[in-house]
């Protein structure tokens, strides 16, 4: 099992729509969450960091289950800018080297 | 704002030849890291440093070095490039661990 599983996707959405992605991760001992948007053959970028309250910038709001060891990022009202690749990423014990990628979902949002 | 500047942004080796990538960070960050990403996978550690003097492995270190020259400089060097390292290869910085990390845009290597 891979320590952080994701959704590979394709999500197909028409604009407007909600979408909600789901990550999984395997090691209790995990302390930082994050969510990054990669565009095609581009950098990862830093999207939202998740906190145990959960938090929320514009459309986006992000989730952490510590319980289930579970993170999410629901889009709202999604915008045909928001077609790219969402990585989680999960850090275990604050350590600098110890942070692990998921493989990503794919979002598609059509007109 | 420049923030991680990789070179170069592609490049073409034989097999058996020598390379270095060249990353620098004007966000005066302490940790710096090098990643590879293959197609239709996620971003694997390669090499990262905590701070300035100091390296250390990540998931994927075979076949690889890395000098933190100072605390703005961090090189990923190849010194028998083969096949099997074929990739986009990302150099990254952050602060603090929690504040998450920032991207250069990329090198594609090929070996061919």
């Amino acid at each position: 099992r891979k320590e952080v599983e994701q959704d590979p996707g394709p999500f197909n959405v028409p604009e407007g729509a909600t979408v909600a992605f789901n990550c999984t991760y395997s090691n209790s001992a995990s302390q930082s969450f994050f969510w990054y948007r990669q565009d095609c053959r581009k950098e990862p970028k830093l999207l939202m960091s998740v906190y145990s309250s959960g938090n929320e910038d514009g459309r986006f709001t992000a989730q952490l289950n510590r319980a289930s060891q579970y993170i999410s990022l629901l889009i709202r009202d999604s915008k045909l800018s928001d077609s790219a690749t969402y990585l989680c990423v999960v850090t275990k014990n604050g350590n600098a080297g110890k942070s692990t990628f998921g493989d990503g979902t794919t979002l598609t949002v059509k007109p | 704002n420049a923030g991680v500047t990789q070179t170069p942004k592609f490049q073409v080796l034989k097999t058996g030849q020598s390379m270095t990538l060249q990353c620098a960070q004007d966000m005066n960050h302490n940790s710096m890291y090098w990643y590879r990403q293959d197609p239709g996978m996620g971003l694997r550690l390669i090499y990262y440093s905590a701070s300035e003097g100091t390296t250390d492995k990540g998931e994927v270190p075979n076949g690889y070095n890395v000098s933190r020259l100072n605390k703005r400089e961090f090189s990923l060097r190849l010194e028998s490039a083969a096949p099997s390292q074929t990739s986009v290869y990302f150099c990254a910085s952050s602060d603090l661990v929690a504040f998450g990390a920032f991207f250069g845009q990329g090198t594609r290597l090929t070996v061919v």
